[in-house]
């Protein structure tokens, strides 16, 4: 598609419930990052994929987060047993191997509104 | 370890006044690239500039500028003669060659008031 795209824009849960973002990369577009923005702060990386690369999983915050991507299509980010604290815009961005090709570098979702209630 | 730091939380200024935003950073790479983000209330991210390590020139585009030095790891941006549509938070990010990660500052928050 012409753009990153993620789903659901909004999401409410209950504490305890496990969650799924997902992540529509630009086609052909090989590297995918999560990152995290609580309400007031800055971005958080969680996640970064490569590739076939192993992952760059540094920033997840607990075992209770992990992500997927099945080759360079689609990302999903699950959040296991979620809590409060989880509450954030989920923010996906991907960008081209090369970066010299696109100025911008990275081009970043509208990203998941997650609220656990 | 590399890092972003965007000392000023919150500005306020009144319309058509300058304003500087300062960001500066912390790498061991000698190659590496600096961004600019604007994000609005409306919440998406926009891209302002990528400036690589290499090219210490600053740049200017309509009313924003930025001013790159290595010496000082500073990259600050300047919007001139500010406008009300300004107002957002505005976030400076690094990004390695080998990293492939963005490293992001907290963000400044621009309010400019008419």
């Amino acid at each position: 598609g012409a753009g990153v795209s993620q789903s659901p824009s909004n999401k409410v849960t209950e504490k305890g419930k496990d969650v799924e973002l997902r992540c529509d990369p630009i086609s052909g577009h090989t590297a995918l990052y999560w990152y995290r923005q609580r309400l007031g702060q800055g971005l958080e990386f969680l996640i970064y994929f490569q590739g076939n690369s192993a992952p760059d999983k540094s920033g997840l915050p607990s075992d209770r987060f992990s992500a997927e991507r099945t080759g360079e299509s689609v990302s999903t980010l699950t959040i296991q047993r979620t809590q409060q604290e989880d509450s954030a815009v989920y923010l996906c961005a991907s960008s081209h191997p090369g970066q010299g090709r696109d100025r911008r570098g990275y081009t970043f979702g509208s990203g998941t509104r997650l609220t656990v209630v | 370890a590399q890092k972003v730091t965007q000392a000023q939380t919150e500005i306020s200024v009144v319309e058509k006044e300058d304003v500087t935003l300062d960001c500066v950073y912390e790498t061991r790479d000698t190659t590496y690239y600096l961004f600019w983000y604007k994000q609005p209330p409306s919440g998406e991210l926009v891209f302002l500039i990528r400036r690589n390590s290499f090219d210490e020139q600053n740049e200017i585009s309509g009313r924003y500028s930025w001013n790159f030095q290595k010496s000082t790891s500073s990259f600050n941006f300047t919007i001139t003669a500010s406008q009300v549509v300004d107002s957002a938070v505005y976030f400076c990010a690094l990004n390695t060659f080998q990293g492939g990660k963005l490293i992001f500052g907290q963000g400044t928050e621009l309010s400019v008031k008419p």
